[in-house]
């Protein structure tokens, strides 16, 4: 069973510019969601989809937006870059929303210059 | 507001020692708790878990351990091993509005051979 699925693995853009990173979670599971890692900061949640909505919400800006489709995949865009956007950005696939294990990707990583 | 805290940022261990991780939790809605481990450049792998109406749980050489009078769980691995070095990440969840996985910033776990 191919695990979690996240694409492009690295990425550099430019202060301003937007960004779209993609997520495919395990065949079969249907909640996605997204976390930011930075150093010393741990992992920082984002959203969490399931069923094309969005469940939970992380305290971001609104620069930051996601959308799940039928197929469950899930897309997170960024807007307006800043420097201090550069960071791992981590998906992560559940059966089910609110369910117990979540299984993550090896993630993209994101460098704004 | 760091609702998750493990607050030793690394810990060094000799080959065949228990390694102890300690995490601290504020939540007292979070009824779901969860250990991972990351590699660099890889997303975090889930170890173990444990709910909140049982005080222990094994799993090989790791076993997790809930204190909730404390807020505090624990996880030993017993004997370390150098392929245990990493990055381990607790994680908690709950209901009603806590169902996202919230994390630790992770303490660095160093297996001296």
């Amino acid at each position: 069973k191919a695990g979690v699925t996240q694409t492009p693995r690295y990425l550099i853009k430019t202060r301003g510019q937007q960004v779209t990173l993609s997520c495919s979670p395990i065949s079969g599971h249907r909640s996605v969601s997204w976390y930011q890692q930075t150093p010393g900061q741990g992992l920082q949640f984002l959203f969490e989809y399931f069923s094309e909505t969005q469940r939970n919400k992380g305290n971001f800006p609104g620069r930051f937006s996601g959308r799940q489709f039928s197929n469950s995949r899930s897309e997170m865009n960024v807007s307006t870059l800043e420097l201090g956007d550069s960071a791992l950005y981590l998906c992560a696939s559940s059966l089910e929303w609110g369910f117990t294990e979540a299984f993550f990707g090896q993630g993209t990583r994101l460098t704004v210059v | 507001d760091q609702q998750v805290k493990q607050n030793s940022p690394s810990l060094s261990v000799q080959e065949g020692r228990i390694s102890i991780l300690n995490c601290d939790y504020t939540n007292s809605m979070f009824d779901y708790f969860l250990w991972y481990k990351k590699y660099p450049a890889e997303g975090p792998t889930f170890l173990i878990s444990i709910s909140s109406i049982k005080d222990k749980n094994e799993d090989g050489r790791f076993t997790v351990f809930l204190n909730k009078s404390a807020k505090h769980l624990s996880l030993h691995i017993v004997p370390s091993q150098p392929g245990d070095s990493a990055v381990y990440f607790c994680a908690a969840r709950g209901n009603f509005g806590n169902e996202k996985l919230t994390f630790g910033t992770g303490t660095r776990l160093t297996i001296i051979p």
